[in-house]
This record gives C-alpha cells, sequence and structure tokens, in this order.
C-alpha cells in the first residue's frame, strides 16, 4: 500500500497547456509539501499545506497553484507550462506542522514533466 | 539563508569497503537533520533523522553523525554493497523554515 501516491509518473506536453499532477497520502499526516527537482538535481521546495492551508510559498511563479480537496490530497495545478518547468516535482508529507516536530518526510516516487 | 552542501559529488568504491558521506551546513541554529536515499528515476527514502540535541543516530550498516557547532553531519556506511548504490541527500531545517536539502552524493559500489 503506498504511502504517498503521485499521477501521472511521466508527462508530456507543449509549451502554453495547463496540467495538474495529483498526490494523494494514506498516512494520516497532516501537512503535505510539493518539491522540484531541477536536472541539475537540486530539491527545492515550492509549497507546504497544512490542514487545507498555505503555509509558506517560496518564491515561486504564480502560474503555479496547490490545490488541497482535503487533508489527504494535495495538487499541482500549472497554467501556461515553459520550458523551464521541465523538471521532476516530487509530493511528500510530514506528521505536524511543516516547522514543528520532529518531522520525518515521507515521499513520493515523482512525477516527471518535460514541456517542449 | 541556510545552505547545504555535500562532499563528495560522486564516489566509487568496491563492495565491502566503509565509507564516509559529508553534509556542511551554514546555519548551525538547526531543528534536526535528515539522511535520505534516492534511486534513479525514483522518490526520496528516509534513513535517519537526527534531532538536535543528538549525536549520532543508527540503522543497520548506517550510522549518521551530527556536530551541530561545526555545521557538520556525516553517513557512515559499513560493509558496502552494489544495493547500497544511490544517491544520498542530507537535509537541514531550522526552526520555523522547512527543510533545505544538500546536492547529493552519487556512490556506486562495484561488486
Amino acid at each position: 500500500d503506498t504511502a504517498v501516491s503521485q499521477t501521472p509518473k511521466y508527462l508530456v506536453t507543449q509549451m502554453g497547456n495547463d496540467k495538474s499532477i495529483k498526490c494523494e497520502q494514506n498516512l494520516g499526516h497532516d501537512t503535505m509539501y510539493w518539491y522540484k527537482q531541477d536536472s541539475k538535481k537540486f530539491l527545492k521546495i515550492m509549497f507546504s499545506y497544512n490542514n487545507k492551508e498555505l503555509i509558506i510559498n517560496e518564491t515561486v511563479p504564480n502560474r503555479f497553484s496547490p490545490k488541497s480537496p482535503d487533508k489527504a490530497h494535495l495538487n499541482l495545478h500549472i497554467n501556461s507550462l515553459e520550458l523551464g518547468d521541465s523538471a521532476v516535482y516530487f509530493c511528500a508529507s510530514s506528521p505536524g506542522r511543516s516547522t514543528s516536530g520532529a518531522n520525518v518526510l515521507t515521499f513520493g516516487a515523482g512525477s516527471r514533466l518535460t514541456v517542449l | 539563508k541556510q545552505e547545504v552542501t555535500q562532499i563528495p559529488a560522486a564516489l566509487s568504491v568496491p563492495e565491502g569497503e566503509n565509507l564516509v558521506l559529508n553534509c556542511s551546513f551554514t546555519d548551525s541554529a538547526i531543528y534536526n537533520l535528515q539522511w535520505f536515499r534516492q534511486d534513479p528515476g525514483k522518490g526520496l527514502t528516509s534513513l535517519l533523522l537526527i534531532q538536535s540535541s543528538q549525536r549520532e543516530q543508527t540503522s543497520g550498516r548506517l550510522n549518521a553523525s551530527l556536530d551541530k557547532s561545526s555545521g557538520r553531519s556525516t553517513l557512515y556506511i559499513a560493509a558496502s554493497q552494489p544495493g547500497d548504490s544511490a544517491t544520498y541527500l542530507c537535509a537541514v531545517r531550522n526552526y520555523g523554515q522547512n527543510f533545505v536539502f544538500g546536492p547529493g552524493t552519487r556512490l556506486s559500489v562495484l561488486p
């Protein structure tokens, strides 16, 4: 039973399109995150959500918007895709608020986005 | 602003060797530090989490140490196996902040 699952695993699309990546966790965690891993393998946080409340947004363009229908889901929607958006996007979750507690991060397998 | 570096960027060792991976961070006022493993095309798997009050954590053949004052952590892998081949990342969290990741060390254990 996968703890943090993301779909799709691969996504190839044209510049200018709008796309979404879905994430679900069955761990009962309170906080979910989206990370971006670029071609140089640097992993940087994009968003974290706690109980449907966005608590951190790290200088991400407003073309990116997280949507959380409930505590177990955090979807990433991207408008007007650009070439530079090509990367692997990882969803993660942790038990408590993102900035407190002994928060062990649990990651999904990643979604590789390629913008042509 | 916290910055995390990892040395070496890549490491290749013969099977059975003991090895050490290094992680350095610039802001020593950390809350905790976590080591991850990433296999090619896969997500990250948590290996060890060290709280700021701890000096080390052990899990099987892995031992992670933390020296806050010098801004360093090491991941020691004993009796390495080909299955240990992966990229190892450390991530540091300061109070009130999210984890900041290092660039990783790519480990190859040769049979």
